[in-house]
């Protein structure tokens, strides 16, 4: 476990359902993202909360909704999504207020299949 | 916008070689370059982290280097073990939600 934990490892879904991704992280980090990790393409952004700023790509589709409630928790909520919304979602976290931009810790992901 | 590349896409190499694998990046301003493993299903391991003042990170038998001014970093290797293979991902980060990504060397250390 790298100190950053996602909930559900795998996730099947109906293009009608809503479920929701969990993301949450102890080391004192206060910056997390959702990234998308799709076959044969580099990992997107697609939401950052941090002290600093709220960012959203505006490439993503408003089906895909972060929720951030503190510092530790961050949500991805999903509703009437498309098969090609099936991806590996990566969840990391960031120490800010250093000075200096930090490395990035990473969880182990949830494989979303929309069916 | 900052494009990360990365040579090669795949490599094949047998059991005990050095290796070096090559990240190049199009904007210098970065404010640092980390590398990542990723296992095949599962999340991002970090290697290591450059910082933009840095000209290198090591760790065991890995070492990276980084030159802001030509937009190259490198990741080397050194006796290469089965358990090595996986995808070798590197990020330059331009901000403080910018970071972006290659899209990874497939490494395969055969026994």
């Amino acid at each position: 476990e790298t100190g950053v934990t996602q909930t559900p490892r795998h996730l099947v879904m109906g293009m009608t359902n809503k479920k929701s991704l969990k993301c949450e992280q102890h080391l004192g980090h206060n910056a997390m993202y959702w990234y998308k990790q799709s076959a044969k393409k580099p990992l997107e952004l697609m939401f950052v909360y941090s002290l600093e700023e709220r960012v959203e790509n505006n490439s993503v589709p408003s089906r895909f909704s972060p929720e951030c409630p503190n510092s530790s928790h961050l949500f991805l909520h999903l509703h009437t999504l498309q098969p090609e919304d099936s991806a590996l979602y990566l969840c990391a976290s960031r120490p800010t207020g250093t000075g200096k931009v930090g490395g990035y810790t990473f969880g182990s992901g949830t494989r979303l299949t929309v069916v | 916008k900052q494009e990360v590349t990365q040579i090669p896409a795949a490599l094949s190499v047998p059991e005990g070689e050095n290796l070096v694998l090559n990240c190049s990046f199009t904007d210098s301003a970065i404010y640092n370059l980390q590398w990542f493993r990723q296992d095949p299903g599962k999340g991002l391991t970090s290697l290591l982290l450059i910082q933009s003042s840095q000209r290198e990170q090591t760790s065991g038998r890995l070492n990276a280097s980084l030159d802001k001014s030509s937009g190259r970093s490198t990741l080397y290797i050194a006796a290469s073990q089965p358990g090595d293979s996986a995808t070798y991902l590197c990020a330059a980060a331009s901000g403080y939600s910018t970071l972006t990504f290659g899209k990874g060397t497939m490494l395969l250390v055969s026994p």
